[in-house]
């Protein structure tokens, strides 16, 4: 079965320091997908990144950057410059290839705090 | 506006009535997929459609639950005999696939409070 750990419950910060959510999961898959969403208090999860099992290159979107490492079943997400704006829950979740329905499997989500 | 769209956003029930909720998909998705989200967790899977045709059904799903999603556009998701456990946020989300998985763009929700 999938599993998603997002061991951090709450991580707070000062606006401008860096800040790194980590996300372990595991499957029996060697195809899957791996999804970082963020839920701001408004409440609606917004998509932020998409990662498929075989392409391990870091990706960089302004001051977002994702590491996944498929030795240590990781894939975790760093914001550079953290803003108040940052502030919400983020959710790491993984999706089978040979589950058809590729339903999401979430992590219990980290709650960021920065303070300005 | 053309995001996956859900109403109400927010209901109050008292233990025991039906309650429905709808979700309307962004219009060329032929995915869709609806999760629960209690306080404090991520949302977990419920069931899902591919065109009009319900595919999956978690165990979370219970015989009081039903979905529906006729002419594979909107879907509806019923509650029955509604309890004080089915309080949470009934998440709605929207899909394009095409063999590979693909990002799930996802609702404001239906937030249930059950009285």
């Amino acid at each position: 079965a999938q599993k998603v750990t997002q061991a951090q419950t709450e991580i707070s910060v000062v606006e401008k320091e860096d800040v790194t959510l980590d996300c372990v999961y595991e499957t029996r898959d060697t195809t899957y997908y791996l999804f970082w969403y963020k839920q701001p208090p408004s409440g609606e999860l917004v998509f932020l990144i998409r990662r498929n099992s075989f392409d391990e290159q870091n990706e960089i979107s302004g001051r977002y950057s994702w590491n996944f490492q498929k030795s240590t079943s990781s894939f975790n997400f760093t914001i550079t410059a953290s803003q108040v704006v940052d502030s919400a829950v983020y959710f790491c979740a993984l999706s089978e290839e040979s589950g058809a329905n590729s339903k999401l499997t979430f992590g219990k989500g980290i709650t960021l705090s920065v303070r300005p | 506006d053309t995001g996956v769209s859900q109403d109400p956003r927010h209901k109050i029930t008292k233990r025991g009535q039906n309650v429905t909720f709808r979700c309307d998909p962004i219009s060329e998705h032929n995915r869709l997929y609806w999760y629960r989200q209690t306080l404090g967790q991520g949302p977990e899977f419920l069931t899902y459609f591919q065109n009009e045709a319900q595919l999956e059904k978690s165990r979370l799903l219970s015989d009081r639950f039903s979905a529906e999603r006729p002419k594979g556009s909107f879907s509806t998701l019923e509650i029955q005999r509604t309890e004080q456990g089915d309080s949470a946020m009934y998440l709605c989300a929207s899909s394009l696939e095409q063999g590979s998985s693909y990002e799930q763009y996802f609702g404001p929700g239906t937030r249930l409070t059950v009285t």
